[in-house]
């Protein structure tokens, strides 16, 4: 079955680490996303990238970093520089960018800083 | 500022009854609007898709309404039932040609 998959789906930091969350799709979707999800928000837009070896920035992009090697996969890399990192992020997927398709999303990953 | 808004109260309804729910914005244009279904520690589930030249799109229960001039979409469950009960969020295209998301209401039927 086609889909998204995120992993772990539980996640523990510790202060000054860096971690990396994956996010696989075999849906063949040239659009990928990550989403942040906090208490009480709405999701917030953290990267987003239309092809491979190309992403741009979201809203929130201070303290994330993001790479697309493959069409395939989009890890997201949250830095020591992430001030408040504990959250559930969530990753997308879209046949392409701004045409009106819907969005694919993983099962999530839930950060939690120790 | 661009703004989604939907009720932040849950909604709570009877079985078998018709659920609606709201979405209005501001300071956008979108040639479509999205609604996803999103349970808890789960992603959200694409639902319903309206493009801006669509008054009304259905699919099995559910219809959405949208007006361009009101800058609202309605969300319709009809003859809902318990396992309707999830949060329900509307998404419009942004400036970066990506989903921004409202916050979601909460529908709970009982039986």
């Amino acid at each position: 079955d086609g889909g998204i998959t995120q992993s772990p789906k539980y996640l523990f930091r510790k202060e000054g680490q860096n971690v990396t969350l994956s996010c696989e799709q075999n849906l063949n979707h040239d659009a990928m996303y990550w989403y942040r999800q906090d208490p009480g928000q709405g999701l917030r837009l953290i990267y987003y990238s239309q092809i491979v070896n190309d992403f741009q920035k979201g809203d929130i992009a201070e303290g994330y970093s993001v790479s697309r090697e493959k069409k395939e996969s989009f890890p997201l890399t949250v830095t020591s520089a992430q001030k408040n990192p504990t959250a559930f992020y969530l990753c997308a997927s879209s046949t392409r960018q701004g045409e009106g398709f819907g969005y694919t999303f993983g099962s999530g990953t839930r950060l939690t800083v120790v | 500022s661009q703004k989604i808004e939907q009720n932040s109260e849950a909604l709570n309804i009877q079985e078998g009854k018709t659920a609606t729910l709201t979405c209005n914005y501001t300071n956008y244009s979108p040639a479509y609007l999205q609604w996803y279904r999103q349970d808890p520690g789960r992603g959200p589930v694409f639902l319903l898709l309206i493009r801006e030249n669509e008054k009304e799109k259905r699919k099995e229960r559910l219809k959405v309404t949208f007006d361009t001039t009101l800058k609202q979409s309605l969300f319709h469950i009809t003859a809902s039932q318990p396992a309707d009960s999830a949060t329900y969020l509307c998404a419009l295209v942004s400036g970066y040609s990506t989903l921004t998301f409202g916050k979601g209401t909460m529908l709970l039927v009982s039986p």
